[in-house]
């Protein structure tokens, strides 16, 4: 059974780096899956922001595009996010997920970690 | 960007109760679609993959279906576990994108 387990700071001040870190396990990061990350403002809806693959192959969303970086750590099995001149917008829960093999659904998600932008 | 317009964005219904949940895609996307559920301060679930497609541990009242650009989640004889917020994705291309969710809560 995969899990997927998000982690870093909760509070991040604007204009500054928003930085998540995403933990595989029950499985290995470096499978036939795309890694993701979707956020969802409080009370709104869905929004994809990116996904990467264990080689390093990314794609983003382009409205975020100019300010995200993912990228994968296989010795660590875990994958990252980093956000950059943030403001109130980007304040959000923010998912981890795997896009399985047999269609790209997301077919496991982390429980989700609330990242607020405030001074 | 492939727009996704989900309808309606809540319903009110009743334990028994079949509901009808609608995805339209801006354009042709195949079946690549998924639908997810979420419940509040949870992650969302996902029930169907490839447009009709049950994923493994969800029950068979939900199903879904597919006709052009038309994408349809049906929950018949809705249970109380079942009232949550309902959210299509499609995986056609670049970027990924959800439908604004439609919220199912009690009658």
């Amino acid at each position: 059974q995969v899990q997927l387990q998000e982690s870093g700071p909760g509070l991040v001040k604007p204009s500054g780096t928003l930085s998540l870190t995403c933990a595989v396990s029950g499985g290995s990061i470096s499978s036939s899956d795309w890694w993701s990350w979707v956020r969802q403002p409080p009370g709104k809806g869905l929004e994809w922001i990116g996904e990467i693959y264990h080689t390093g192959t990314t794609n983003y969303n382009p409205s975020l595009e100019s300010r995200v970086t993912i990228s994968v750590d296989k010795s660590k099995n875990q994958f990252s996010l980093k956000l950059t001149s943030v403001t109130a917008a980007d304040t959000a829960v923010y998912y981890c997920a795997r896009a399985g093999v047999v269609a790209d659904s997301f077919d496991y998600w982390g429980q989700g970690t609330l990242v607020t932008v405030s001074s | 960007a492939i727009q996704m317009t989900q309808s309606p964005s809540s319903l009110s219904a009743s334990v028994g109760d079949s509901v009808t949940i609608t995805c339209r895609a801006s354009q042709g996307i195949r079946n690549d679609l998924g639908w997810y559920q979420q419940k509040p301060g949870k992650a969302p679930k996902l029930l169907i993959y490839a447009a009709s497609s049950l994923q493994s541990g969800v029950p068979s009242r939900f199903s879904g279906s597919v006709s052009g650009t038309d994408f349809t989640l049906t929950i018949s004889s809705l249970q109380p576990e079942d009232f949550a917020t309902y959210y299509c994705l499609q995986d056609y291309n670049y970027p990924r994108t959800f439908g604004q969710g439609t919220k199912v809560e009690i009658k």
